[in-house]
């Protein structure tokens, strides 16, 4: 199985709800990725948990909140978000018997209201 | 920081041409991916290739480290080959530099 699921695929939320995006594989990777990417752009780390710790956190706003209940599984929270948050949000995988090969999910498409 | 750059920056092919896209970047690095983003967002590895050359199918890379540059060849394009291709590079494990990518359109 080299897929990496994301749910949900759309979301639109106003400033004031608190929402969730999960993210899950099972592929045994040890290194999962938030990225966001806007439009005609590519894509930015906000990010990065190795072996279920937080290991690279790129300046990202408190109202993003990740979490790693598990190998398999990551969160992203939202809570008060800006229209200008409005992106395609992707998780990511990687092993380093790979290379650190990054896998990819097809997304949640946020729009904030 | 490590700089990227692709080109061309847009391509535009018929069906059955050939390609090739470039990636130049301004540092040693350790990691070197591309990747495909169909029109409907999909990211998909291409290749992890830091040095050498590589294949899969219709498409090939070759990576010279010491000149700091790479190169993706797509042989008899095909629709579906439509999308943006980038190339990132990185020193460390995790992080990324992503160039800004190649948009290529395959037209029947």
């Amino acid at each position: 199985d080299t897929e990496v699921t994301q749910t949900p695929k759309h979301l639109v939320m106003g400033m004031t709800n608190k929402k969730s995006l999960k993210c899950e594989q099972h592929m045994g990777h040890r290194a999962m990725y938030w990225y966001k990417q806007k439009a005609k752009k590519p894509p930015e780390l906000m990010f990065v948990y190795s072996y279920e710790k937080l290991s690279i956190n790129e300046s990202v706003p408190s109202r993003f909140s990740p979490e790693c209940p598990n190998s398999s599984l990551l969160n992203l929270h939202l809570h008060a978000l800006q229209p200008e948050d409005s992106a395609l949000y992707l998780c990511a995988s990687s092993s380093r018997t790979l290379g650190n090969t990054q896998y990819f999910g097809p997304g949640t498409r946020l729009t904030v209201l | 920081g490590i700089q990227v750059e692709q080109s061309p920056p847009d391509l535009i092919l018929q069906e059955g041409a050939n390609s090739t896209l470039r990636c130049n970047f301004s540092d040693s690095v350790n990691n070197l991916q591309w990747f495909h983003q169909n029109p409907w967002g999909q990211l998909i590895n291409l290749f992890y290739i830091p040095s050498g050359t590589k294949q899969n199918g219709r498409l090939s890379a070759t990576t010279v480290a010491t000149e700091r540059y790479s190169l993706l060849y797509i042989s008899s394009s095909q629709t579906t080959d439509s999308g943006v291709y980038f190339c990132a590079v990185g020193k460390s494990n995790y992080q990324l530099i992503w160039g800004a990518g190649t948009k290529l359109i395959i037209k029947p």
